[in-house]
């Protein structure tokens, strides 16, 4: 099936700095990738949503100045969590759904925990 | 917007015993899928199933959309399937927008 992969699995940074999180669509071309965030043991929480080449759309309640979301390729989006606090600490999932099988199937990344001290 | 509703939210299950886990959704969906979360976090994808039967070995799941329902039965469970089960919906309208359910989380017991 396809993969989606997540970079980093995991990080610790301290208050105050970004953190840049990146989400490829390894086997076939992503025209739509999805950002998620999940508390523990919540459910997922769709953040925004990015097309390739243009701009993301953000939830109601998602501030975009903090969560920046690029997609700039058809295999590759990058959201960057800037001047990072405590409260920002989560599970980060990005997701992909592209035209390769008929079934029109969202394929999700394993993750990425981000803890902010 | 749309929503999900799953039950039960909690589930333990003795190794071999069967279950069936159920979504309801209050609009029409273009896209239903069950997923499960291992404890790493990793989503799998089980089926994608906006309508009818599908069976993928021990699990099997239908959706009868004219009644916005869908289950997910395991069967002969292992201790390999706990985890969180999640149902999510996506409505073609509004901008292709996936919303999960709470999910179930089920523990089975060796």
């Amino acid at each position: 099936g396809a993969v989606v992969s997540q970079h980093p699995s995991r990080v610790i940074c301290k208050s105050g700095t970004s953190v840049k999180i990146e989400c490829r669509s390894l086997d076939f071309q992503a025209t739509t990738m999805f950002w998620y965030r999940q508390f523990p043991k919540k459910s997922l929480m769709l953040m925004a949503t990015s097309n390739e080449g243009s701009k993301a759309t953000y939830e109601q309640g998602v501030e975009k100045d903090k969560f920046l979301i690029n997609h700039a390729s058809l295999t590759l989006s990058t959201l960057t969590v800037t001047s990072a606090h405590p409260e920002d600490s989560s599970f980060y999932i990005c997701s992909a759904r592209g035209r390769r099988e008929y079934t029109d199937t969202q394929y999700f990344g394993p993750g990425t925990r981000l803890t902010v001290l | 917007g749309i929503q999900v509703e799953q039950s039960p939210p909690d589930l333990i299950l003795q190794e071999g015993a069967n279950s069936t886990l159920r979504c309801n959704f209050s609009d029409s969906v273009n896209n239903l899928q069950w997923f499960h979360q291992n404890p790493w976090g990793q989503l799998i994808n089980l089926f994608y199933i906006p309508s009818g039967t599908k069976q993928n070995g021990r699990l099997s799941a239908t959706t009868v959309a004219t009644e916005r329902y869908s289950l997910l039965y395991i069967s002969s469970s292992q201790t390999t399937d706990s985890g969180v089960y999640f149902c999510a919906v996506r409505r073609d309208t509004g901008g292709f927008k996936t919303i999960f359910g709470a999910g179930t989380r089920l523990f089975v017991k060796a």
